[in-house]
């Protein structure tokens, strides 16, 4: 399995642009989230989906950022419109969820410069 | 609310060093207990794991025990290598969904 695959890897972008980043998760894994990193806040979540369903937004920041699951191979992360305070490396990760330890798979992430 | 609490860094150690990072959570129930590493450039990978109380986690030199009493989990490793550093995070994993809550990272610096 290629893991978890995020695009782009690198986007540079104006205030006010529409920003969207993609995910594609592990085949089978039931799972996925979508992570925030930065050198002031760490590794924030911002939502996770589970069977495709969004269970839990309540870390995304406000009505600017919105997240999909169309199906179970596919998420997109978008803002709009995007500010420079959203400056950070957004990670998706994917799991299957079990009744052991479930463990994470990062993608490589995406980082995101708004100027 | 389940908080994991991680030692700050930047740690810096020579080569060969013994290492140890600490790493105390709060949860409710008997959550599952990780340390993920991420190396410059790339996302997070498990670094270990341990899922019940006295569990002990390894991988790689590096070894981790489930201490319920004490509600820690440290990172330890007997010998560190230049190519350990990186930035290393406690994570916990509790309740009936998937939610990973994440300590703030330890940065380990090692110089030959």
């Amino acid at each position: 399995d290629a893991g978890v695959i995020q695009s782009p890897r690198h986007e540079v972008t104006e205030m006010g642009q529409e920003v969207t980043l993609r995910c594609k998760p592990i085949s089978g894994h039931n799972s996925l989230f979508w992570y925030r990193q930065t050198m002031m806040r760490g590794l924030e979540l911002l939502i996770y989906f589970n069977n495709n369903v969004p269970i839990d937004d309540s870390g995304m920041p406000e009505d600017r950022f919105s997240a999909k699951m169309p199906n179970a191979s596919f998420s997109t992360l978008k803002i709009q419109p995007s500010e420079p305070r959203d400056s950070a490396v957004y990670f998706c990760a994917s799991s299957l969820k079990s009744s052991g330890a479930n463990v994470l798979t990062f993608g490589a992430g995406s980082r995101l410069t708004v100027l | 609310g389940d908080s994991v609490t991680q030692m700050e860094g930047p740690v810096t150690l020579s080569e060969e060093a013994f290492l140890t990072i600490n790493c105390t959570y709060t949860a409710t129930g008997y959550p599952s207990l990780f340390w993920y590493v991420q190396y410059p450039g790339e996302g997070l990978q498990l670094l270990l794991k341990a899922t019940k109380a006295d569990d002990k986690g390894s991988n790689k030199g590096f070894e981790a025990t489930y201490r319920k009493e004490t509600t820690s989990f440290h990172l330890e490793k007997g010998s560190v290598q230049v190519s350990d550093s990186a930035v290393y995070f406690c994570a916990l994993l509790s309740g009936g969904y998937q939610k990973v809550t994440f300590g703030t990272g330890t940065k380990l610096q090692v110089i030959p």
